[in-house]
């Protein structure tokens, strides 16, 4: 079955600076790669997606690449602000059913 | 904006007994799912229901859990005989299109003691 990897695990930046978290995933199969963010208490909100037809995608301060040969994803977060700590999940699917998750990493934004 | 509302947020039983998890997912969409998160540990699929009946389940889904729909809004999850390790954050989720787009619950968190 597919295995998602996610690094860094805790992340600590000032604000205003840029953030990266990275994932691998092992099955060439999968084809969509969502980002969740989740805050204390709650569960897992979907902040971007990318599907393998494409190497990136932005919506404003937050951009994901892609790199289908080194099956491999990004999310970069830019212009960081204190909102933006939670913990943050990369996901893998063959895009029918059921998402495989990475291990999460925590970004604390530093005012 | 829809939410998948779930209940209770907190659950603790004594092990061996029975629980069932309660969800209900946004209106229009026509795939359930439930997860669960062992602390520390990561966010781990164990079924999918769609068409009213199970579209596919993980391992970990064994005869001790069940789904049902039981009428037109709520999708439940049971788990019988409950054991010290099914403890963890139990999210359900729904979608209108598979993978894509899931709106996860809040989470219930079941302790098992």
């Amino acid at each position: 079955g597919e295995n998602v990897e996610q690094h860094p695990s805790t992340l600590s930046v000032q604000e205003g600076d840029s953030a990266v978290i990275k994932c691998t995933y092992s099955d060439s199969a999968s084809n969509y790669f969502p980002w969740y963010k989740q805050e204390l208490g709650k569960g897992p909100q979907l902040i971007i997606d990318i599907r393998s037809n494409v190497g990136e995608k932005k919506d404003q301060r937050i951009a994901v690449t892609l790199n289908k040969t080194a099956k491999h994803f990004s999310l970069h977060i830019t212009e960081t602000q204190p909102e933006d700590s939670a913990v943050y999940f990369c996901a893998a699917s063959r895009g029918a059913n059921n998402l495989f998750f990475g291990t999460g990493t925590r970004l604390t934004v530093i005012p | 904006e829809p939410e998948v509302t779930q209940t209770p947020s907190h659950q603790v039983t004594q092990m061996g007994q029975e629980v069932i998890l309660r969800c209900v997912p946004i209106s229009n969409h026509l795939y359930f799912y439930w997860y669960r998160q062992i602390l520390g540990q990561k966010v781990e699929f164990l079924v999918s229901f769609y068409n009213n009946e199970i579209s596919e389940k993980s391992e970990i889904f064994d005869d001790q859990f069940s789904v049902e729909r039981p009428d037109g809004s709520n999708f439940t999850l049971k788990i019988r005989s409950t054991k010290l390790e099914d403890s963890a954050m139990y999210f359900c989720a729904s979608s209108e299109s598979g993978a894509e787009g899931y709106t996860f619950g809040s989470g219930t968190r079941l302790t098992v003691v």
